[in-house]
Protein backbone atom coordinates (compact mmCIF):
# COMPACT_ATOMS: atom_id res chain seq x y z
CA UNK A 1 0.00 0.00 0.00
CA UNK A 2 1.09 3.13 -0.81
CA UNK A 3 1.99 6.00 2.08
CA UNK A 4 3.44 9.25 3.26
CA UNK A 5 4.35 10.37 6.52
CA UNK A 6 5.09 14.07 6.87
CA UNK A 7 7.21 13.24 10.48
CA UNK A 8 6.72 16.88 12.23
CA UNK A 9 3.22 17.67 12.93
CA UNK A 10 4.30 21.08 13.60
CA UNK A 11 7.69 23.06 13.08
CA UNK A 12 8.72 26.31 14.38
CA UNK A 13 11.20 28.55 12.72
CA UNK A 14 13.01 32.12 13.23
CA UNK A 15 12.03 34.44 10.32
CA UNK A 16 15.56 34.67 8.62
CA UNK A 17 16.22 30.79 9.39
CA UNK A 18 16.29 27.90 7.29
CA UNK A 19 13.33 25.60 7.03
CA UNK A 20 13.13 22.18 6.27
CA UNK A 21 10.15 20.11 6.24
CA UNK A 22 10.55 16.15 6.33
CA UNK A 23 8.70 13.97 4.26
CA UNK A 24 8.52 10.05 3.54
CA UNK A 25 6.85 7.99 1.26
CA UNK A 26 6.55 4.42 0.32
CA UNK A 27 5.26 3.45 -3.22
CA UNK A 28 5.93 0.20 -5.45
CA UNK A 29 5.60 2.18 -8.14
CA UNK A 30 7.86 5.43 -9.67
CA UNK A 31 6.15 8.31 -8.00
CA UNK A 32 5.10 11.80 -9.00
CA UNK A 33 5.60 14.22 -5.75
CA UNK A 34 3.75 16.94 -4.89
CA UNK A 35 3.95 19.46 -2.01
CA UNK A 36 1.21 21.90 -1.31
CA UNK A 37 0.82 25.01 0.61
CA UNK A 38 -2.65 25.74 2.42
CA UNK A 39 -2.96 29.26 4.08
CA UNK A 40 -5.65 29.72 6.62
CA UNK A 41 -9.12 30.10 5.16
CA UNK A 42 -7.87 29.38 1.91
CA UNK A 43 -7.60 26.45 -0.57
CA UNK A 44 -4.52 24.45 -1.49
CA UNK A 45 -2.05 26.14 -3.55
CA UNK A 46 1.08 23.59 -5.48
CA UNK A 47 4.17 24.97 -4.66
CA UNK A 48 6.53 22.14 -6.94
CA UNK A 49 6.36 18.80 -8.02
CA UNK A 50 8.79 15.87 -9.15
CA UNK A 51 8.05 13.81 -12.22
CA UNK A 52 11.43 11.92 -12.53
CA UNK A 53 13.21 14.72 -14.36
CA UNK A 54 15.80 16.74 -12.18
CA UNK A 55 16.22 14.97 -8.87
CA UNK A 56 15.80 18.87 -7.35
CA UNK A 57 13.08 20.64 -7.95
CA UNK A 58 12.12 24.59 -7.67
CA UNK A 59 8.88 25.82 -6.55
CA UNK A 60 7.66 29.44 -6.31
CA UNK A 61 8.22 31.65 -3.27
CA UNK A 62 12.29 30.31 -3.15
CA UNK A 63 11.15 26.69 -2.17
CA UNK A 64 12.81 23.45 -3.03
CA UNK A 65 12.77 19.69 -2.52
CA UNK A 66 14.80 17.30 -3.58
CA UNK A 67 13.36 13.84 -4.13
CA UNK A 68 16.03 10.35 -2.99
CA UNK A 69 15.01 7.16 -3.71
CA UNK A 70 17.48 5.40 -1.32
CA UNK A 71 15.75 6.88 1.01
CA UNK A 72 12.38 7.47 -0.22
CA UNK A 73 12.33 10.92 1.00
CA UNK A 74 11.34 14.42 -1.05
CA UNK A 75 11.75 16.83 1.84
CA UNK A 76 10.95 20.54 1.21
CA UNK A 77 13.32 23.38 2.10
CA UNK A 78 13.46 26.51 1.89
CA UNK A 79 16.82 28.90 2.74
CA UNK A 80 15.19 31.58 4.87
CA UNK A 81 11.97 31.97 6.14
CA UNK A 82 9.44 34.59 5.82
CA UNK A 83 6.77 35.70 7.98
CA UNK A 84 4.38 35.03 5.28
CA UNK A 85 5.71 31.08 5.10
CA UNK A 86 3.26 30.40 8.05
CA UNK A 87 0.50 27.79 6.74
CA UNK A 88 -0.03 23.82 6.43
CA UNK A 89 1.81 21.74 4.20
CA UNK A 90 1.08 18.90 2.73
CA UNK A 91 3.63 16.59 0.53
CA UNK A 92 1.38 14.21 -1.43
CA UNK A 93 2.43 11.10 -3.87
CA UNK A 94 0.45 9.94 -6.69
CA UNK A 95 1.85 6.01 -7.30
CA UNK A 96 -0.88 5.57 -10.78
CA UNK A 97 -3.91 6.79 -12.28
CA UNK A 98 -5.25 9.23 -10.30
CA UNK A 99 -4.57 7.79 -7.21
CA UNK A 100 -3.56 10.80 -4.54
CA UNK A 101 -2.39 9.26 -1.17
CA UNK A 102 -1.96 12.83 0.88
CA UNK A 103 0.16 13.48 4.02
CA UNK A 104 -1.31 14.34 7.15
CA UNK A 105 0.12 17.79 7.05
CA UNK A 106 2.92 19.87 8.68
CA UNK A 107 2.12 22.99 10.32
CA UNK A 108 4.65 26.13 10.11
CA UNK A 109 5.00 28.78 11.76
CA UNK A 110 7.62 31.70 11.53
CA UNK A 111 8.57 33.54 14.71
CA UNK A 112 9.55 37.54 14.22
CA UNK B 1 -6.60 31.71 -16.41
CA UNK B 2 -9.53 31.38 -14.51
CA UNK B 3 -8.88 28.82 -11.43
CA UNK B 4 -11.20 26.10 -9.88
CA UNK B 5 -14.35 28.04 -8.36
CA UNK B 6 -16.64 26.79 -5.66
CA UNK B 7 -19.92 27.71 -4.48
CA UNK B 8 -21.16 29.06 -2.03
CA UNK B 9 -17.97 29.69 0.13
CA UNK B 10 -20.24 29.15 3.08
CA UNK B 11 -23.38 28.11 4.20
CA UNK B 12 -25.10 26.85 7.13
CA UNK B 13 -28.06 24.52 7.56
CA UNK B 14 -30.29 23.33 9.83
CA UNK B 15 -29.75 19.36 10.64
CA UNK B 16 -31.83 17.61 8.30
CA UNK B 17 -32.10 19.55 5.75
CA UNK B 18 -30.43 18.48 2.10
CA UNK B 19 -27.39 20.94 0.15
CA UNK B 20 -26.03 21.28 -2.74
CA UNK B 21 -22.29 22.08 -3.02
CA UNK B 22 -20.93 23.16 -6.72
CA UNK B 23 -17.31 23.20 -8.26
CA UNK B 24 -16.46 24.72 -11.26
CA UNK B 25 -13.13 22.94 -12.61
CA UNK B 26 -10.07 24.57 -14.85
CA UNK B 27 -11.33 24.71 -18.55
CA UNK B 28 -10.31 21.64 -20.64
CA UNK B 29 -9.78 19.21 -16.97
CA UNK B 30 -10.71 15.99 -17.44
CA UNK B 31 -10.39 14.87 -13.65
CA UNK B 32 -11.89 16.27 -11.03
CA UNK B 33 -12.04 15.12 -7.67
CA UNK B 34 -13.59 15.89 -4.26
CA UNK B 35 -12.30 16.29 -0.57
CA UNK B 36 -13.41 16.94 3.17
CA UNK B 37 -11.47 19.01 5.54
CA UNK B 38 -12.36 19.10 9.08
CA UNK B 39 -11.29 21.00 11.39
CA UNK B 40 -7.68 20.85 11.78
CA UNK B 41 -7.57 17.89 10.17
CA UNK B 42 -5.92 16.58 7.04
CA UNK B 43 -7.75 16.19 3.24
CA UNK B 44 -10.39 13.25 3.27
CA UNK B 45 -10.91 12.26 -0.71
CA UNK B 46 -14.77 11.36 -1.15
CA UNK B 47 -15.03 10.96 -4.88
CA UNK B 48 -13.19 11.28 -8.55
CA UNK B 49 -14.27 11.78 -11.81
CA UNK B 50 -12.94 11.43 -15.17
CA UNK B 51 -14.98 13.04 -17.43
CA UNK B 52 -18.47 12.37 -16.39
CA UNK B 53 -17.73 8.81 -14.80
CA UNK B 54 -16.88 8.02 -10.94
CA UNK B 55 -14.16 5.20 -11.22
CA UNK B 56 -13.70 5.85 -7.78
CA UNK B 57 -16.48 6.13 -4.98
CA UNK B 58 -14.93 5.04 -2.23
CA UNK B 59 -14.66 7.92 -0.33
CA UNK B 60 -17.83 8.66 0.24
CA UNK B 61 -18.79 8.25 4.20
CA UNK B 62 -22.48 7.18 3.47
CA UNK B 63 -25.45 6.72 1.49
CA UNK B 64 -26.28 10.17 2.40
CA UNK B 65 -23.32 11.28 0.03
CA UNK B 66 -23.92 11.71 -3.92
CA UNK B 67 -21.67 13.49 -6.56
CA UNK B 68 -22.90 14.04 -10.12
CA UNK B 69 -20.29 15.66 -13.20
CA UNK B 70 -22.77 17.05 -16.71
CA UNK B 71 -20.99 17.79 -19.86
CA UNK B 72 -17.24 17.01 -18.08
CA UNK B 73 -17.46 20.26 -16.05
CA UNK B 74 -19.57 21.36 -13.30
CA UNK B 75 -19.86 19.04 -10.49
CA UNK B 76 -22.20 18.99 -8.17
CA UNK B 77 -21.81 17.63 -3.86
CA UNK B 78 -24.91 16.38 -2.81
CA UNK B 79 -25.73 15.71 1.34
CA UNK B 80 -29.31 14.48 2.28
CA UNK B 81 -30.27 14.93 5.81
CA UNK B 82 -27.02 16.77 7.32
CA UNK B 83 -25.71 15.39 10.01
CA UNK B 84 -23.43 17.73 12.48
CA UNK B 85 -20.75 15.76 11.45
CA UNK B 86 -21.11 16.67 8.47
CA UNK B 87 -19.83 20.23 9.29
CA UNK B 88 -16.28 20.98 7.48
CA UNK B 89 -14.84 22.67 4.56
CA UNK B 90 -15.61 20.68 1.47
CA UNK B 91 -12.43 20.96 -1.20
CA UNK B 92 -12.71 20.60 -4.97
CA UNK B 93 -9.52 20.14 -7.27
CA UNK B 94 -9.48 19.33 -11.20
CA UNK B 95 -6.34 18.01 -12.98
CA UNK B 96 -5.33 17.80 -16.71
CA UNK B 97 -5.32 15.02 -18.98
CA UNK B 98 -1.43 15.34 -19.29
CA UNK B 99 0.81 14.24 -16.77
CA UNK B 100 1.91 14.06 -13.55
CA UNK B 101 -1.62 14.90 -12.73
CA UNK B 102 -0.83 17.72 -10.70
CA UNK B 103 -4.11 18.72 -8.56
CA UNK B 104 -5.21 22.55 -8.77
CA UNK B 105 -7.68 23.26 -5.84
CA UNK B 106 -10.85 25.68 -5.50
CA UNK B 107 -11.27 28.32 -2.64
CA UNK B 108 -13.54 25.48 -0.60
CA UNK B 109 -17.04 25.31 0.33
CA UNK B 110 -17.08 26.33 4.07
CA UNK B 111 -20.24 23.81 5.46
CA UNK B 112 -21.84 24.13 9.11
CA UNK B 113 -24.77 22.49 10.25
CA UNK B 114 -26.69 23.45 13.01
Amino acid sequence: AQSVTQLDSHVSVSEGTPVLLRCNYSSSYSPSLFWYVQHPNKGLQLLLKYTSAATLVKGINGFEAEFKKSETSFHLTKPSAHMSDAAEYFCVVRTYGQNFVFGPGTRLSVLP
Amino acid sequence: GAGVSQSPSNKVTEKGKDVELRCDPISGHTALYWYRQSLGQGLEFLIYFQGNSAPDKSGLPSDRFSAERTGGSVSTLTIQRTQQEDSAVYLCASSPIEGPYEQYFGPGTRLTVT
